[in-house]
């Protein structure tokens, strides 16, 4: 079992829809939690951060923790085709160290 | 307030080749990681360090992978007989703290290709 799994997809979602992306892991002791966007070619980007259980909102983004069921979830409203892109989940583990899931490919079609 | 900086941004190395990366994290921060991503593949960490000492490097290849972070300068990461296989994009992340609480933010990554 991968240590932050994620669906690799792509996840092909129409312009102004919600994209919602997820993110497994498995280390129960994981204190944080992160998503991260990276453009083609480019490096990964912060975009959101999340430590305790429930939703965290912060413009179209909305980031969601359920500790119990070892999930956190990514859901962007009014997808535009500029959030085209893979997005990453990393997990800051037990062991002190933060793991990075696979990425998800979004595409967001108009 | 810069951020995390990266040179080069593309390197070519022939096969056998030394390769040299450099990282200056952002002002303010002491924590630098190093992470390799393969193409179509997720980031890699290979080493965490601070200032004058490396505190896990569980993710580098115990062969011709080196990296340091000196007093005064940047981190630097050190691929020596470089191979085809070694062809990747390296990022270099820092924060101003380890723990959890702490986001790492990244470099714009050095390109290696090995010829």
């Amino acid at each position: 079992q991968k240590e932050v799994e994620q669906n690799s997809g792509p996840l092909s979602v129409p312009e102004g829809a919600i994209a919602s992306l997820n993110c497994t892991y498995s280390d129960r002791g994981s204190q944080s939690f992160f998503w991260y966007r990276q453009y083609s070619g480019k490096s990964p980007e912060l975009i959101m951060s999340i430590y305790s259980n429930g939703d965290k909102e912060d413009g179209r983004f909305t980031a969601q923790l359920n500790k119990a069921s070892q999930y956190v979830s990514l859901l962007i409203r009014d997808s535009q085709p500029s959030d085209s892109a893979t997005y990453l989940c990393a997990v800051y583990s037990s062991a002190s160290k933060i793991i990075f899931g696979s990425g998800t490919r979004l595409s967001i079609r108009p | 307030n810069a951020g995390v900086m990266q040179n080069p941004r593309h390197l070519v190395r022939r096969r056998g080749q030394e390769a040299r990366l450099r990282c200056s994290p952002m002002k303010g921060h002491s924590h630098v990681y190093w992470y390799r991503q393969l193409p179509e593949e997720g980031l890699k960490f290979m080493v965490y360090l601070q200032k004058e000492n490396i505190i896990d490097e569980s993710g580098m290849p115990k062969e011709r992978f080196s990296a340091e972070f000196p007093k005064e300068g940047p981190s630097i990461l050190r691929i020596q007989q470089v191979v085809r296989g070694d062809s990747a994009a390296y990022f270099c992340a820092s924060s101003p703290r380890q723990g959890p609480s702490y986001e790492q933010y990244f470099g714009p990554g050095t390109r290696l290709t090995v010829t």
